[in-house]
């Protein structure tokens, strides 16, 4: 079956530094993966997502993650944090059906002035 | 309006009641999912429709649980006799192509359930 592990429920960083979430995928190649963000009190919302095109994905708010096969990766970066992305980050694939994404733990990012 | 719509946004229940859960998904997208968060977790699938028919409801924990989408449009979730473990926020998502075929989901704000 599909499945995503993000390592770290919790990210701290400055503002102004680099963002490195973590997501691994199992071990049986997914045909998409995708980065959801959820902000205080919203729904979710897509950030990026990637469908085989290219490796390297570039999402909104100047996210992107890239595709490693080698390493069953799809982590999220981030050149430079602001203080308004402070959010709960999922990483998704779709099930063994296609019917219905499957989503990790979650990582809490915090953003320190 | 223009995104997908909960309701109730918070609903707290005393354990044995029957709840409801509604969602208005995205002018014309067919495909409609209801997914439950519990603190700390992300969020885990229940259910998917295609049109009115439920196509997936592999996720769904017993069967206390139901959702309906009549018409191809609004959905709504039923849970008959509450435990206190059913309190998480509900979530619905809607989108206009499968998951499998890049399909983007939108997600409404979620319906918080407490039951005591």
């Amino acid at each position: 079956a599909q499945s995503v592990t993000q390592l770290g429920s919790h990210v701290s960083v400055s503002e102004g530094a680099l963002v490195l979430l973590r997501c691994n995928y199992s071990s049986s190649v997914p045909p998409y993966l995708f980065w959801y963000v959820q902000y205080p009190n919203q729904g979710l919302q897509l950030l990026l997502k990637y469908t085989s095109a290219a490796t390297l994905v570039k999402g909104i708010n100047g996210f992107e993650a890239e595709f490693k096969k080698s390493e069953t990766s799809f982590h999220l970066t981030k050149p430079s944090a602001h203080m308004s992305d402070a959010a709960e980050y999922f990483c998704a694939v779709p099930n063994q059906a296609g019917t219905a994404l499957i989503f990790g733990k979650g990582t809490t990012l915090s953003v320190s002035s | 309006g223009a995104g997908v719509s909960q309701t109730p946004s918070n609903k707290v229940t005393e354990k044995g009641k029957y709840v409801e859960l509604r969602c208005d998904p995205i002018s014309g997208h067919t495909a409609l999912y209801w997914y439950r968060q519990s603190l700390g977790q992300g969020p885990e699938f229940l259910i998917y429709f295609q049109g009115t028919g439920a196509a997936d409801d592999s996720g769904l924990p017993n069967d206390r649980f139901f959702a309906v989408r009549p018409e191809g449009s609004v959905s709504t979730l039923k849970i008959q006799r509450t435990e206190r473990g059913d309190s998480a926020v509900y979530l619905c998502a809607s989108s206009l192509e499968r998951v499998d075929n890049t399909g983007e989901l939108f997600f409404g704000e979620g319906s918080r359930l407490t039951v005591l």
